[in-house]
């Protein structure tokens, strides 16, 4: 109940197009998501993240959609860089928790 | 205003010996988490201290690994009698005092650590 389940593991864009990472959970206990952006040999950066009363949120190229009935939320990368090409992590908080819960990471390669 | 900061950035051990790694959290956080990521995988929460109180150790390895978070100074995650299997990247994060501490992390650089 306490995993954040994160998919693909691995994503290959052409430079300018979509990417979508995805993450499901169980507890609806969890009231905030947060995306962590990774470059190699840093540590995890905030990047966006929502609240379930709301169904997106957007910062820039950066968009969350969630769906609390599905217990389901995703990244998109509008417009995808080069220097986009980073390991994304989903996150999950709340209820009886008092840490972030990691999904597995996404490896995500943007094409020049 | 600094960020998270960690010290040191990479520490060679031997098997069997103590490694010590430091972590200095942002001016005005006074919760700190412990993460353990091995390579190609996620994060895995360790720990979460308060100073001078351990809130959550319920990821922590029952033997070798202690954490502690002192009235003053940076918090401290030691490992006694390392194993091979202990390298790893470990990261701190903090969070500022709030009624929802720990939903917002920043994250430190990292410590990795290599046991040969």
């Amino acid at each position: 109940q306490q995993q954040v389940k994160q998919s693909p593991q691995s994503l290959i864009v052409q430079k300018g197009g979509i990417s979508i990472i995805n993450c499901a959970y169980e507890n609806t206990a969890f009231d905030y998501f947060p995306w962590y952006q990774q470059f190699p040999g840093k540590g995890p950066a905030l990047l966006i993240a929502i609240r379930p009363d709301v169904s997106e949120k957007k910062e820039g190229r950066f968009t969350i959609s969630f769906n609390k009935s599905a217990k389901q939320f995703s990244l998109h990368i509008m417009d995808s860089q080069p220097g986009d090409s980073a390991t994304y992590f989903c996150a999950a908080w709340g209820g009886a928790t008092n840490k972030l819960i990691f999904g597995t990471g996404t490896l995500l390669a943007v094409q020049p | 205003n600094a960020g998270v900061m960690q010290n040191p950035r990479h520490l060679v051990r031997r098997r069997g010996q103590e490694a010590r790694l430091r972590c200095s959290p942002m001016k005005g956080h006074s919760h700190v988490y412990w993460y353990r990521q091995l390579p190609e995988e996620g994060l895995k929460f360790m720990v979460y201290l308060q100073k001078e109180n351990i809130i959550d150790e319920s990821g922590m390895p029952k033997e070798r690994f202690s954490a502690e978070f002192p009235k003053e100074g940076p918090s401290i995650l030691r490992i006694q009698q390392v194993v091979r299997g202990d390298s790893a990247a470990y990261f701190c994060a903090s969070s500022p005092p709030s009624g929802r501490a720990g939903e917002t992390q920043y994250f430190g650089p990292g410590t990795r650590l290599l046991v040969l």
